[in-house]
């Protein structure tokens, strides 16, 4: 099982609707969580930063998460042609040394289409 | 406030050289961790400094090395280059305490000819 997983999509919406992006991870004692946009050719954007259950806004985009589920999602709400991008899921393993070793799932790649 | 600096933006190399790559971090940030992303494997994590002193370290090959100095400034050194070592290498920088969220740099395209 690997530790951080992402549907690898692509994951295609119209523009204006609500894209949900999924990620489930396999340390349960893992306390922080990260989401970072990645555009073709660039380098990864941090995006949202999540710590505690539940749901966090910032904008178009909320982050959940559900620590008891090992599971974290986000959210675009009206999503706009410029959200097209590879969307990264990170976590915080602390079974892995500790502090800030990020493992990174596979990323999943939104189309928002006019 | 400037980001997170990488030098060289581009490098090309032949199998068997040595390459060494820079990171400038985010002022007032004294973690540094460097990242090999790959279209296959994706973004993998190579190893953290924080202090000069390396905390963490992923599941790569003793030819990939780094260091950090008393700036905060850090170098990722890979000996004996393969072709598999092209790769896009990512350094990100944080305050250092866990759970601290990461800013990347631009990253250095190294590609092995």
């Amino acid at each position: 099982q690997k530790e951080v997983e992402q549907n690898s999509g692509p994951l295609s919406v119209p523009e204006g609707a609500i894209a949900s992006l999924n990620c489930t991870y396999s340390d349960r004692v893992s306390q922080s969580f990260f989401w970072y946009r990645q555009y073709s050719g660039k380098s990864p954007e941090l995006i949202m930063s999540i710590y505690s259950n539940g749901d966090k806004e910032d904008g178009r985009f909320t982050a959940q998460l559900n620590k008891a589920s090992q599971y974290v999602s986000l959210l675009i709400r009206d999503s706009q042609p410029s959200d097209s991008a590879t969307y990264l899921c990170a976590v915080n393993l602390a079974l892995s040394g500790g502090y800030n070793k990020l493992i990174f799932g596979a990323g999943t790649r939104l189309a928002v289409h006019p | 406030k400037a980001g997170v600096t990488q030098t060289p933006r581009y490098l090309i190399k032949t199998r068997g050289q040595q390459v060494t790559l820079s990171c400038s971090p985010i002022s007032g940030h004294r973690s540094v961790s460097w990242y090999q992303q790959t279209p296959g494997q994706g973004l993998q994590f190579l190893f953290e400094y924080f202090s000069e002193t390396q905390r963490n370290k992923g599941n790569f090959p003793g030819r990939f090395s780094g260091r950090q100095f008393s700036n905060s400034r850090s170098e990722m050194n890979v000996s004996t280059l393969e072709l598999g070592d092209s790769a896009l290498y990512l350094c990100a920088s944080s305050l250092g305490q866990e759970g601290q969220p990461q800013h990347f740099g631009d990253g250095t395209r190294l590609s092995i000819l």
